[in-house]
């Protein structure tokens, strides 16, 4: 069966960065382009970019360039999610997600890594 | 960036009522490129309809999408308990994709 299993809870001081993992399995990894969507504590869903595993392309919400990148490791199947100059305001639940083309609803999500920024 | 206006903010009703949740785009959407999502507490969200009106896979028959243009609406023909939920929509015709802020449908 399709899982993406993220890794474990972080704590950050501001400033500081985080990289969070998402390792899919069940399916073909590089036939699918995997999104990371974050979502503050209480509040809405917010896109923040995808990657494609097949050619590495990434694209990103303008919000966030400049301050995130992702990569993958195709051998083990996993993608990163790596944000830096943490701010209070980034903690939030990030998840990451897959779609067939890159203009898709996401069918399948994992199950959310906290992010806690805090001095 | 397309701004996506859900209403109302929560809607309040019964099992076996009818819920009927609005999603409105700053501009016009092409319904291929609109989704649905239910959230939840606690979970991931999980994808309901895509292409606006189509159902995901294993999603029950009383949940219905329509709309085109700038308008959308989710039904939810006789809500089940397991129905009360945030729900979102998502539009990806432009990026950033963008969701709405969210319908919460609650126990009256």
């Amino acid at each position: 069966q399709v899982q993406l299993v993220q890794s474990g809870a972080e704590v950050k001081k501001p400033g500081a960065s985080v990289k969070v993992s998402c390792t899919t399995s069940g399916y073909t990894f590089n036939d699918y382009y995997v999104h990371w969507v974050r979502q503050a504590p209480g509040q809405g869903l917010e896109w923040m970019g995808w990657i494609n595993p097949d050619s590495g392309r990434t694209e990103y919400a303008p919000k966030f360039q400049g301050r995130v990148t992702l990569t993958r490791d195709t051998p083990i199947s996993t993608a990163y999610m790596e944000l830096t100059s943490l701010r209070s305001d980034d903690t939030a639940l990030y998840y990451c997600a897959r779609t067939y083309i890159a203009a898709a609803g996401t069918d399948y999500w994992g199950q959310g890594t906290l992010v806690t920024v805090s001095s | 960036e397309i701004v996506l206006t859900q209403s109302p903010g929560t809607l309040s009703l019964s099992p076996g009522e009818r819920a009927t949740l609005s999603c409105k785009a700053s501009q016009s959407v092409t319904s291929s490129y609109l989704a649905w999502y239910q959230q939840r507490p606690g979970q991931a969200p999980r994808l309901l309809m895509y292409a606006a009106s189509s159902r995901a896979t294993g999603i029950p028959d009383r949940f219905s999408g329509s709309g085109s243009g700038t308008d959308f609406t989710l039904t939810i023909s006789s809500l089940e308990p397991e129905d009360f939920a945030v729900y979102y929509c998502e539009q990806f015709e432009a990026s950033p994709r963008t969701f709405g802020q969210g319908t919460k449908v609650e126990i009256k």
